[in-house]
């Protein structure tokens, strides 16, 4: 059965830490792993990853695919508290990439 | 499996022909949304909708219509289909208005020609 298992459920962190979020998966056909900051009314756009040991940054983001273990972390350095969200993970496969598989995400809760 | 359940997953229209996408949940959730994802732009909300019987506009609505006449089903339709609605679509739930917890369908990929 195709899934994606982001970890920790949840985490709450003071400003100025680091985090690591994780997104483990298994699916048929992969063909790329996106990563979505879920706030308001629509989820952002953070990256997408398609190659392993490629790391994408913006800013105080990055992340990183490892296509051989199955899995991507998410890292964000010197927190802020606007920071805080759900961190959504999700996975394209399938033959044509008609399937998308999402993660239940990670609540980042960012403290003063 | 409980969960969102999307139909059709892909679909390739013609100019000006219409369509409906089918959006279900077994999760009794209140709240039901309809997003479509274009390359470089992520998600942006269509539609969404409060509950039974009710729907509202979202960022991008032009040029679709949706309805929610029983709870655990969410319609999106296309009256009139345009090459600029080619894109994914994405159905969710959830049990709080703009989630804490999202549940996302695995999309409908849509070309129109």
């Amino acid at each position: 059965e195709d899934k994606v298992v982001q970890s920790p459920l949840s985490l709450v962190v003071h400003e100025g830490d680091t985090v690591t979020l994780n997104c483990s998966y298994e699916v048929t056909n992969f063909r790329s792993l996106l990563w979505y900051k879920q706030e308001k009314k629509a989820p952002t756009f953070l990256f997408m990853l398609t190659s392993s040991g490629i790391e994408k940054k913006s800013g105080r983001l990055s992340s990183i695919l490892d296509k051989k273990e199955l899995f991507s972390i998410l890292n964000i350095t010197a927190t802020q508290t606007g920071d805080s969200a759900i961190y959504l993970c999700a996975v394209e496969a399938g033959d044509t990439g008609n399937q998308f598989y999402f993660g239940t995400g990670t609540s980042l809760t960012v403290i003063p | 499996n409980a969960g969102v359940t999307q139909t059709p997953k892909f679909r390739v229209l013609k100019t000006g022909q219409s369509m409906t996408l089918l959006c279900a949940q077994d999760m009794n959730h209140e709240y039901m949304y309809w997003y479509r994802q274009d390359p470089g732009m992520g998600l942006r909300l269509i539609h969404y909708s409060v509950g039974e019987g009710t729907t509202a506009k979202g960022e991008v609505p032009d040029g679709y219509n949706v309805s929610r006449l029983k709870k655990q089903n969410f319609l999106l339709g296309l009256e009139s289909a345009a090459p600029s609605q080619t894109s994914v679509y994405f159905c969710a739930s959830s049990k709080i208005l703009w989630n804490t917890e999202a549940f996302f369908g695995q999309g409908t990929r849509l070309t129109v020609v």
